[in-house]
């Protein structure tokens, strides 16, 4: 059973517009959160991440939130730029019970339109 | 070199060949992870090896034989596989301890079993 859930397979966006990317999470034992981004070609490169104790956490033009009594995070990408087009994982941990293994969900594909 | 780096990138081989895929890390982590990705799915961890122990194994079939040598090298070795073990993997390592979950991906080897 999938326990980390991206149920768009693709987005686009136009350039300098908001790109929205959701994840879902099923297991209450996740307590921290990360999202991946992957050329392709290239192996998935780490982005941002957030732990259970905050709701939002922002770097730059990448700002990620998360919602724990719905279990949904999200990727918010502002302004959207067209070397943003790649696929974005989200990953989540269940730290607290002291293994630190990352589960995917299936990726969504960005595209950012020039 | 830096980061993670695994070789070949590419590899096609017949079912009843052995051959091995290699992974480096240059990171001075004391953690490494094989992980498949295979079209529309999510990466699925394969194994773990913390301090060159194998810290997990999630129900691989036998025809896949890691082996860590030492904390910065991490092998694959496969044997009489299947065709519908063709996929991407992807090596990864972190510094596993508590409150660290950034995982640090190689390009992955792409796999195809004829």
């Amino acid at each position: 059973d999938q326990q980390v859930k991206q149920n768009s397979p693709s987005l686009s966006v136009q350039e300098g517009r908001i790109s929205i990317l959701n994840c879902d999470y099923t297991n209450s034992m996740f307590d921290y959160f990360l999202w991946y981004k992957k050329y392709p070609a290239e192996g998935p490169t780490f982005l941002i991440s957030i732990s259970s104790i905050k709701d939002k956490n922002e770097d730059g033009r990448f700002t990620v939130f998360l919602n724990k009594s719905a279990k949904h995070l999200s990727l918010h990408i502002v302004p959207s730029q067209p070397g943003d087009s790649a696929v974005y994982f989200c990953a989540a941990s269940a730290g607290a019970t002291g293994a630190n293994n990352l589960f995917f969900g299936t990726g969504t594909r960005l595209t950012v339109i020039p | 070199e830096t980061g993670v780096t695994q070789t070949p990138r590419h590899l096609v081989m017949g079912m009843t060949n052995k051959k091995s895929l290699k992974c480096e890390q240059h990171l001075g982590h004391n953690a490494m992870y094989w992980y498949k990705q295979s079209a529309k799915k999510p990466l699925e961890l394969m194994f773990v090896y913390s301090l060159e122990e194998r810290v997990e194994n999630n129900s691989v079939p036998s025809r896949f034989s890691p082996e860590c040598p030492n904390s910065s090298h991490l092998f694959l070795h496969l044997h009489t596989l299947q065709p519908e073990d063709s996929a991407l993997y992807l090596c990864a390592s972190s510094q596993r301890a508590q409150g660290t979950y950034e995982q640090y991906f190689g390009p992955g080897t792409r796999l195809t079993v004829t």
